[in-house]
């Protein structure tokens, strides 16, 4: 079956700790992306990736770190720094360009 | 910077009755815009995909209509169905740098 998935569908998190987000997908697609999701305000981009061994920053990257080593994955760290990480946290990818993108399933983050 | 609106916020209609979702976005240089569901503490489903080419898309019994000159689309419902509950984002692609921008999204209710 093609698609992303997500791990864990749920996450929580001490104060303090860093703690990692799994995306992987078997699609074959260049381009990986990070979404936040908060009530209300829409989703929102945290990074995103069009190639291997490289990344760019979103709107929202500050207390977040990425890596893309293999085209299939695009791990998330959400690190102590990010002061509110409370959030549904979505992963997409797509052919890059203007081709459709598809998401997975979430993981759902809460501080403890 | 382009910003991307969906009115109404949320909509709530008698099962069987057609309906429109609106999006429009800032800036009409766009790649693509995308139509996504999503149910409830679940990912995003891709629903339909309007080149900027295109004018129009459709599956089932959805709709997407494309005007980049002013700004705008609409997703029409035909015969909606409870099963149709559910939030529906619109999200446009733009710039070489292939990332999705998104409205916040209308909640839809089909009542039975």
């Amino acid at each position: 079956d093609g698609g992303i998935t997500q791990s864990p569908k749920y996450l929580f998190r001490k104060e303090g700790q860093n703690v990692t987000l799994s995306c992987e997908q078997n699609l074959n697609h260049d381009a990986m992306y990070w979404y936040r999701q908060d009530p209300g305000q829409g989703l929102r981009l945290i990074y995103y990736s069009q190639i291997v061994n490289d990344f760019q920053k979103g709107d929202i990257a500050e207390g977040y770190s990425v890596s893309r080593e293999k085209k299939e994955s695009f791990p998330l760290t959400v690190t102590s720094a990010q002061k509110n990480p409370t959030a549904f946290y979505l992963c997409a990818s797509s052919w890059g360009g203007s081709t459709e993108a598809f998401f997975g399933q979430g993981t759902r983050l809460t501080v403890v | 910077k382009q910003e991307v609106t969906q009115i109404p916020a949320a909509l709530s209609v008698p099962e069987g009755e057609n309906l429109v979702l609106n999006c429009s976005f800032t800036d009409s240089a766009i790649y693509n815009l995308q139509w996504f569901r999503q149910d409830p503490g679940k990912g995003l489903t891709s629903l339909l995909l309007i080149q900027s080419s295109q004018r129009e898309q459709t599956s089932g019994r959805l709709n997407a209509s494309l005007d980049k000159s002013s700004g705008r689309s609409t997703l029409y419902i035909a015969a909606s169905q409870p099963g149709d509950s559910a939030t529906y984002l619109c999200a446009v692609v733009g710039g070489a740098t292939n990332k999705l921008i998104f409205g916040t999204g209308t909640l839809l209710a089909v009542q039975p």
